[in-house]
């Protein structure tokens, strides 16, 4: 079956370091892959997606990448900061034209000051 | 910058009664969908709404449930008899042409 999974359920990093959080995925072939943050009690927020035949994408202090050999994505956050603290969930729409999207467990950040 | 919306925003309701959920998905969408999250656990797809009707749903989704958008801006999802195990924040999210999909803040759905 499809599966995703995101490496740490926890990451503890200081302030101005580089977070980088991982999704591996088995048994997809996804089109494109997305990464979310979700803050506790709400909605998840989009903030980049990346095509099967993007190898690389970035905007402002985040970047994102897509192996599909390896079937994982690496999200980093550079010169992180506490207000990056939140949880970042990956997320893959399922080969039937984007109807389905999958969401990884996700992966808690937490930045110290 | 337009947003999806959700009323009402804590709904509590006795085990066996229906509930109804409201989303006001982002105007000129076209992709409509329900996730729910319970507790410490991760967001879960229900179900997908296109051209109006379900495009697909997952095995969560069983006859208890059901969509519908019963006018150009409201999607709904009705659960018929709600269990305990049914309480969770339920998510609308909507997308345009773009592969995105925008999250409303959610419904905290709680059964007693």
């Amino acid at each position: 079956s499809q599966k995703i999974e995101q490496n740490s359920e926890a990451l503890n990093i200081q302030e101005g370091k580089t977070a980088t959080l991982t999704c591996n995925y088995t048994n997809y072939s996804p089109a494109y892959l997305q990464w979310y943050r979700q803050d506790p009690g709400r909605g998840p927020v989009f903030l980049l997606l990346i095509r099967e035949n993007e190898k690389e994408k970035r905007k402002e202090r985040l970047k994102v990448t897509f192996d599909t050999t390896l079937k994982q994505s690496l999200f980093h956050i550079t010169a992180s900061q506490p207000a990056d603290s939140a949880t970042y969930l990956c997320a893959l729409d399922t080969p039937t034209g984007g109807f389905k999207t999958i969401f990884g467990a996700g992966t808690r950040l937490f930045v110290k000051a | 910058e337009p947003e999806v919306t959700q009323t009402p925003s804590h709904q509590v309701t006795q085990m066996g009664q229906e509930v109804i959920l409201r989303c006001v998905p982002i105007s000129n969408h076209l992709y409509f969908y329900w996730y729910r999250q319970i507790l410490g656990q991760k967001v879960e797809f229900l179900v997908s709404f296109y051209n109006n009707e379900i495009s697909e749903k997952s095995e969560i989704f069983d006859d208890q449930f059901s969509v519908e958008r019963p006018d150009g801006s409201n999607f709904t999802l009705k659960i018929r008899s709600t269990k305990l195990e049914d309480s969770a924040m339920y998510f609308c999210a909507s997308r345009g042409s773009t592969d995105t999909q925008y999250f409303g803040p959610g419904t905290r759905l709680t059964v007693l």
